[in-house]
């Protein structure tokens, strides 16, 4: 099925654990963004990239890595899990900047203990 | 930087009943406005898009103003069912140096049958 595939749904850490939130996308698209949502809030840009090989940071992306080697994979690396990133995590996925906005996955919900 | 915000938290109609949705924006060199519905335990859905040029656009019962002049722009739903019940937001991009997608913090819509 195409679209945006999402790894893991669900997630507990503790403080200080590392861990990959993997993103896969099968329609070929160059665009790719984590974001992630807060209770109650709107969804916040962590890191995105243009491209394979090409990556940059959003507005919150302190404490998060991403990579791009290939067009298909967009992974979101957390270096040191804190409290403070308890949240769920969105990828998505365009053609372009204005082809229909982005495609989003269903989401990783993270729990930081 | 780009302040996307939201006017109304909550919005509640009678089912049949049209709803109207507004978000201002703050910078006025974006070019792309797109709207998402995202559904309890889901990730945002694209709606509808418009681009600056234009000022109006229609889509399957819903519709897109954009206002440059006061930066603002609604979604308007027609005869409103109970599945559009979902929380609503306004994503715009930014200007052509910029590749991030800034999304409002959301209206959810509820609908009274």
């Amino acid at each position: 099925n195409a679209g945006v595939t999402q790894t893991p749904k669900f997630q507990v850490l503790k403080t200080g654990q590392s861990m990959t939130l993997q993103c896969a996308q099968d329609m070929n698209h160059e665009y790719m963004s984590w974001y992630r949502q807060d209770p109650g809030m709107g969804l916040r840009l962590i890191h995105y990239s243009v491209g394979a090989g090409i990556t940059d940071q959003g507005e919150v992306p302190n404490g998060y890595n991403v990579s791009r080697s290939t067009t298909e994979d967009f992974p979101l690396r957390l270096l040191s899990a804190a409290p403070s990133q308890t949240s769920v995590y969105f990828c998505a996925s365009s053609y372009d900047r204005e082809q229909y906005g982005y495609t989003f996955g269903s989401g990783t919900r993270l729990t930081v203990v | 930087g780009e302040n996307v915000g939201l006017h109304l938290p909550t919005l509640s109609v009678q089912e049949g009943d049209n709803s109207i949705i507004n978000c201002a924006y703050s910078n006025s060199a974006s070019d792309y406005f797109i709207w998402y519905k995202q559904e309890s335990g889901k990730g945002p859905q694209f709606i509808i898009d418009i681009r600056s040029n234009m000022d109006k656009r229609q889509g399957q019962r819903v519709t897109v103003l954009l206002n440059k002049t006061v930066k603002h722009l609604s979604l308007q739903i027609a005869a409103t069912q109970p599945g559009d019940s979902a929380v609503y937001f306004c994503a715009v991009w930014g200007d052509n140096a910029g590749n991030m997608l800034t999304f409002g913090g959301g209206t959810r819509l509820m609908v009274k049958p």
